[in-house]
Order: structure tokens, then C-alpha cells, then sequence
């Protein structure tokens, strides 16, 4: 089955800087490739996808990356807001969706 | 209106008891999911439904039945609590079958076995 692994499992920057998140995946027949944010007591929700077809996709802030051939996937977020602490997670999706581990981010004024 | 809901949002039991929780989702979607997700934010799949159908059974102690009597809801019955089924779980809801697109999550339901 598909595993998908995340990288840091927290991270801690300025606010006004940018924050990297990295993902990888294994199953090639994966298509769909989603991020989600977690506030405290909160639930999952989504702020950015990208399908297979598609290397990169901007939002405002956040962006993502999709290597294919290498099987991995990046979220860039700029201009770091205290509001974007949160618990990150990345999925990839076939069959099911299955999520990385989530990577605590945390935003200092 | 709520598009995923999920009842009751506490629950707080003694080991070895049975509890249900509860899933109903408004979007029209066809496959539901359960996901639990642990003390230590690790958001794991557990079971899928796609028109009352089960297409996805992770390695789940069988204590877990989940049941699926429409497309719409999507229940969750343990046996037997034990101490380390204390989490958080996640109703979530999708269009298509497998293939999925965005999960919409339901508030989760916090269940404390003591």
C-alpha cells in the first residue's frame, strides 16, 4: 500500500519568512496529492491540491510542487503569518488517502 | 449546515465496554471514510465505504465493525474498549468510488477509555 513520509516533523520560523514542507510517496499509481491544515482541537482541512498532470500550483501564499519521477512533493508557504501555526499534513491518493505524519509549524511574531 | 457530522463529539468510557459513534455527511458524496487519529497526530486510515459498500479495511483489530446502511452515514461500533483505542477519530467524506478527491472531515469524535 501507498506510504507516504514527511519532513520536519516541527518546524519554527520568523514571521516574514518562508516555511518549507517535504513529502514522499511510493506508490506510482498515486494521482492526487493534497494538503491539509489542522488547528488545535480543529479539524483537517484542505488549502492546496495538485493532480499528477501538473508540477506546480499557486495560491496567494502557499504553493505546491510535484515531482513525478521522483515521487515527491513540496509545500512552500511566504510571508508567514503567527495565523499559519498548525499541524501540516500531506496525502497521496489512489485508492484510499493516506497522510504523512504532519509537520508542526510554528510562526513567531 | 453541516456537511459532515459526526455524534457524539465526547466520549468517555471504561475499558471494556462497546461504544458507537455516529456519521451523517449532506454533500451527496459517495464513499465515507473512518480515520483515526492518535495522541501523537498520526491520522491513520481505517475503513472506506463507496455506496454502502467496504473498499478499504486496513489492519484493524476486528473489535472495530463499521456499518454503512446508506451512502449517506457511515457508523463505527467497537467491542470491547481497550486503553489504546483513546484517539480522536475523523468521519470524512469523498466523491468516487477510490479515486479519491477532497476529504471533508466531520469535527471527529474524541473517545477516552479509561
Amino acid at each position: 500500500g501507498e506510504n507516504v513520509e514527511q519532513h520536519p516533523s516541527t518546524l519554527s520560523v520568523q514571521e516574514g519568512d518562508s516555511a518549507v514542507i517535504k513529502c514522499t510517496y511510493s506508490d506510482s499509481a498515486s494521482n492526487y496529492f493534497p494538503w491539509y491544515k489542522q488547528e488545535l482541537g480543529k479539524r483537517p482541512q484542505l488549502i492546496i491540491d495538485i493532480r499528477s498532470n501538473v508540477g506546480e500550483k499557486k495560491d496567494q501564499r502557499i504553493a505546491v510542487t510535484l515531482n513525478k519521477t521522483a515521487k515527491h512533493f513540496s509545500l512552500h508557504i511566504t510571508e508567514t503569518q503567527p495565523e499559519d501555526s498548525a499541524v501540516y499534513f500531506c496525502a497521496a491518493s489512489w485508492v484510499g488517502m493516506r497522510f504523512g505524519a504532519g509537520t508542526r509549524l510554528t510562526v513567531k511574531p | 449546515d453541516t456537511a459532515v457530522s459526526q455524534t457524539p463529539k465526547y466520549l468517555v468510557t471504561q475499558m471494556g465496554n462497546d461504544k458507537s459513534i455516529k456519521c451523517e455527511q449532506n454533500l451527496g458524496h459517495d464513499t465515507m471514510y473512518w480515520y483515526k487519529q492518535d495522541s501523537k497526530k498520526f491520522l491513520k486510515i481505517m475503513f472506506s465505504y463507496n455506496n454502502k459498500e467496504l473498499i478499504i479495511n486496513e489492519t484493524v483489530p476486528n473489535r472495530f465493525s463499521p456499518k454503512s446502511p446508506d451512502k449517506a452515514h457511515l457508523n463505527l461500533h467497537i467491542n470491547s474498549l481497550e486503553l489504546g483505542d483513546s484517539a480522536v477519530y475523523f468521519c470524512a467524506s469523498s466523491h468516487g468510488r477510490g479515486r479519491t478527491g477532497e476529504l471533508f472531515f466531520g469535527e471527529g469524535s474524541r473517545l477516552t477509555v479509561l
